[in-house]
């Protein structure tokens, strides 16, 4: 069974902070990792896709490092801000399948300003 | 506008009824995917259609039953559903497999009574 992991469940942090978030996976049989960030009454949109081992991507304050060889990925936020307040999802591609995603249970981080 | 919309946002069933779930995408992808949320657990894969074919029934009962007419609408058909079956119900997009990102519908919140 594949299970995705992802740290801590929630945080608050001070505007101004910069946090990060871990997300764990099975290293074997791995082909992609997607981040997603998913705002309250809204979809989950897509941050990072991110495949080779020793990827580093970012987009604005946000950037994201993967390890495959040991199977874990982090997101970094830098100076958060209030509008930062969301639920951050990983998913791992589930190995069997070209199409199979499998998501972990999110981080859902509060940025008070 | 995320490209990907789903109907209705809201459903109450009764345990009884046939209701079935619209999702429809304007960005030309050949992939599309329900996925379902129950509270407090991961998002999780329920039927994935490429090209119209179906490539993934991730062990989903016989009362969700998912129709694909062309690769831009795809339909869940739900009968004779429990209250556990209450959730929010999210469709996807994607050009290709995990390789690339999953665009979202915003989800419909199924209630079943």
């Amino acid at each position: 069974i594949l299970n995705v992991e992802q740290s801590p469940q929630s945080l608050h942090v001070q505007e101004g902070d910069s946090t990060n978030f871990t997300c764990s996976f099975p290293s074997s049989n791995f082909y992609a990792l997607h981040w997603y960030r998913w705002e309250t009454a809204k979809s989950p949109e897509a941050l990072f896709v991110m495949t080779l081992n020793g990827d580093e991507k970012k987009k604005g304050r946000i950037s994201a490092t993967l390890n495959t060889k040991e199977g874990y990925s982090y997101l970094y936020i830098k100076g958060s801000q209030p509008e930062d307040s969301a639920t951050y999802l990983c998913a791992s591609s589930a190995g069997d399948s070209s199409y199979k995603l499998i998501f972990g249970s999110g981080t859902r981080l509060l940025v008070r300003p | 506008e995320t490209g990907v919309t789903q109907t209705p946002r809201h459903l109450v069933m009764g345990m009884t009824n046939k209701k079935s779930l619209k999702c429809e995408q304007h960005l030309g992808h050949n992939a599309m995917y329900w996925y379902k949320q129950s509270a407090k657990k991961p998002l999780e894969l329920m039927f994935v259609y490429n090209f119209k074919e179906q490539t993934e029934n991730n062990s989903v009962p016989s009362r969700f039953s998912p129709e694909c007419p062309n690769s831009s609408h795809l339909f869940l058909h739900l009968h004779t559903l429990q209250p556990e079956d209450s959730a929010l119900y999210l469709c996807a997009s994607s050009q290709g497999g995990v390789q690339n990102e999953a665009f979202f519908g915003q989800g419909t919140r199924l209630t079943v009574v």
